[in-house]
């Protein structure tokens, strides 16, 4: 069955450093998102992507933050200076059609930052 | 604004009874409701969804909610609990053109 991959499992970066966070989202899908999930809080909606252009996204996806699909097959979430308050559990999602899709999602990145 | 309450942060059951999980939105029309699963290491799976109709859904892995509008739950059961259910199960809420909103989550322990 094809999955949603993300990489790394695990970063751990110093505050004001930039970050990358890579997604494989399933081939044919064609609506891409990103969540992040603080220790012992809910999952948070940042942004959609469709058609190589942000369609939605949340306050919490300030200018520090970027999306880009740099190829056929990629989906990244940089995070352009650190924060203490970023370190959360980042998870990419995938769906063929839009929001109310089934959405697929990966099995995360847990970002540290100290 | 939506809004999701998970009113159980831990539940523990015994393995072969049956679990109800509670789930509470916020919404004025019509919402389009989630139930996902997340296994430890694992990303979220849905286990099923209402959008209209039955308001008794079945989703994957013997589990099925019910929607009820006057009392704006959404409330996931499974007449028989196994180990392997053990994990963390999140709500979730849209309007149809929102995002996903999620509530805080509900862990689930199994026991012998």
């Amino acid at each position: 069955e094809p999955e949603v991959t993300q990489t790394p499992s695990h970063q751990v970066t110093q505050m004001g450093q930039e970050v990358i966070l890579r997604c494989v989202p399933i081939s044919n899908h064609l609506y891409f998102y990103w969540y992040r999930q603080i220790l012992g809080q809910k999952v948070e909606f940042l942004v959609s992507f469709y058609n190589n252009e942000i369609s939605e996204k949340s306050e919490i996806f300030d200018d520090q933050f970027s999306v880009e699909r740099p190829d056929g097959s990629n989906f990244t979430l940089k995070i352009r200076s650190t924060k203490l308050e970023d370190s959360a559990m980042y998870f990419c999602a995938s769906s063929e059609q839009g929001v109310t899709d089934t959405q697929y999602f990966g099995p995360g990145t847990r970002l540290t930052v100290l | 604004a939506q809004s999701v309450t998970q009113p159980d942060i831990h539940i523990t059951v015994s393995e072969g009874a049956s679990l109800e999980l509670r789930c509470n939105y916020s919404y004025g029309a019509t919402p389009y409701l989630f139930w996902y699963v997340q296994s430890p290491g694992q990303g979220l799976q849905l286990l099923l969804k209402y959008f209209s109709g039955d308001t008794l859904v079945q989703g994957i892995k013997g589990f099925e909610a019910e929607f009820k509008r006057s009392q704006s739950s959404f409330n996931l059961r499974k007449p028989s609990v196994h180990w392997s259910d053990a994990a963390e199960y999140f709500c979730a809420v849209s309007s149809g053109n929102t995002p996903l909103v999620f509530g805080k989550g509900t862990r689930l322990s199994v026991i012998a």
